[in-house]
């Protein structure tokens, strides 16, 4: 059980495009998923918390308007990197609570992201 | 604010040999949760355990162990009779009362044949 997906596990888009990326909790529901990006060599550092039919709680230092973020139901969140420029290009992670398990999160796969 | 320091950037280890991979974590809550995972080159975070404060018992799993001490703040895991498959970075986390988990910097583990 506790099984997270994203979708695409890899994508490369062109400097400017958009590119979204979906993170689902496929045999139970999220009320809130997390956003990572991981750089190389570089540790996992949250972007923000999404919570399910309300606004995504961005971190310091992360630009709400560049990355949106929908959680619009309790199996699907979404990414959206909006106008990317080629120091987007990172390993974005979601992760998903699992309810009434004190907290607890599962990891999707991840979602490397290379804008050329 | 918490804190989490993995001060061995990369270790290597030839097979066979038992490596320890130290965890130092700051909090200043009395009731929170430490977490190893470990990330293989695929990028996948698979999760290896999780400790409560209140639980300072060591633990060991096959030929993982791990060392919870309150009194130096620190939870070392340890690997015993490594194999090339461990290769991998690890990470240390840790997690107050909510669901926000705080990483250390990773440790890359490399078992050489």
């Amino acid at each position: 059980g506790a099984v997270v997906s994203q979708h695409p596990s890899w994508v490369i888009c062109k400097s400017g495009t958009s590119v979204k990326i979906e993170c689902r909790s496929l045999d139970f529901q999220a009320t809130t998923m997390f956003w990572y990006r991981q750089f190389p060599k570089q540790s996992l550092m949250l972007m923000a918390t999404s919570n399910e039919g309300s606004k995504a709680t961005y971190e310091q230092g992360v630009e709400k308007d560049k990355f949106l973020i929908n959680h619009a139901s309790l199996t699907l969140s979404t990414l959206t990197v909006t106008s990317a420029h080629p120091e987007d290009s990172s390993f974005y992670i979601c992760s998903a609570r699992v309810p009434l398990s004190s907290y607890e999160q599962y990891f999707g796969p991840g979602t490397r992201l290379t804008v050329t | 604010a918490q804190k989490v320091t993995q001060a061995q950037t990369e270790i290597s280890v030839v097979e066979k040999e038992d490596v320890t991979l130290d965890c130092v974590y700051e909090t200043r809550d009395t009731t929170y949760y430490l977490f190893w995972y470990k990330q293989p080159p695929s990028g996948e975070l698979v999760f290896l355990i999780r400790r409560n404060s209140f639980d300072e018992q060591n633990e060991i799993s096959g030929r993982y162990s791990w060392n919870f001490q309150k009194s130096t703040s620190s939870f070392n895991f340890t690997i015993t009779a490594s194999q090339v498959v461990d290769s991998a970075v690890y990470f240390c986390a840790l997690r107050l009362s909510g669901s926000r988990l705080t990483f250390g910097e990773g440790t890359q583990l490399t078992v050489n044949p």
